[in-house]
């Protein structure tokens, strides 16, 4: 099984800051289509997770574009442009490149 | 709107089976996989499987194969994930997701998650 290795697993933040999360896979999510399999979510307090980024940078559906997310192969990263309270949560990458499909540990971002 | 609906917590003694469904809406339920994913008491995610609605295709987790079931029932935008042999670890909440196109790969849509304790 492809594992997915986060860091920090922990990311206290002022609001207003900028915040990053890297997310090392054990292999390559790259496709021959020349998509990565990388997609990222996120998990609010008391939620269901939510699709925050898929196939390594696209936004899904009603995401803030101070959220990015960028990377290739086996190295990846999620970018928060300003950190707002609402961010708070837990934040999964994950890989859909081969089954079974893996999560990463899982950063918790909290608000100094 | 796309919508999952899952069914309500269930108490199950070990050994025990549990079935949880999941309710779709707004959209075509046979042109988008159905993947499960649990979650343990302040753990991450581990994902179970998934289903083709289209053709029955399914792909289960190594850690549970043998003791599980996806299905789905077309004619009502339903799917089924059937758990048997419950064991305390299998305590968890299980979320249906919707994946973006037919295969297992980015879940889209979740379901609100179905608690499932397993305890004597």
């Amino acid at each position: 099984d492809i594992v997915m290795t986060q860091s920090p697993l922990s990311l206290p933040v002022t609001p207003g800051e900028p915040a990053s999360i890297s997310c090392r896979s054990s292999q390559s999510l790259l496709q021959n289509n020349g998509e990565n399999y990388l997609d990222w979510y996120v998990q609010k307090p008391g939620q269901s997770p939510q699709l925050l980024i898929y196939l390594g940078f696209n936004r899904a559906s009603g995401v803030p574009d101070r959220f990015s997310g960028s990377g290739s192969g086996t190295d990846f990263t999620l970018q928060i442009n300003r950190v707002e309270a609402e961010d708070v949560g837990v934040y999964y990458c994950m890989q859909a490149v081969e089954l079974p499909t893996t999560f990463g540990q899982g950063t918790r971002l909290e608000i100094e | 709107q796309v919508q999952l609906v899952q069914s309500g917590a269930e108490v199950k003694e070990p050994g025990a089976s549990v079935r949880v469904s999941c309710k779709t809406s707004g959209y075509s339920f046979t042109s988008y996989g159905i993947s499960w994913v649990r979650q343990a008491p302040g753990q991450g995610l581990e994902w179970m499987g998934w289903v083709s609605p289209y053709n029955g295709n399914k792909n289960y987790a190594q850690k549970i194969h043998g003791r599980v079931a996806m299905t789905t029932d077309t004619s009502t935008g339903t799917a089924f994930m059937e758990l048997w042999g419950l064991r305390s670890d299998d305590t968890a909440l299980y979320y249906c997701t919707r994946n973006r196109n037919m295969v297992a790969t980015t879940m889209d849509y979740w379901g609100q998650g179905t608690l499932v304790t397993v305890s004597s």
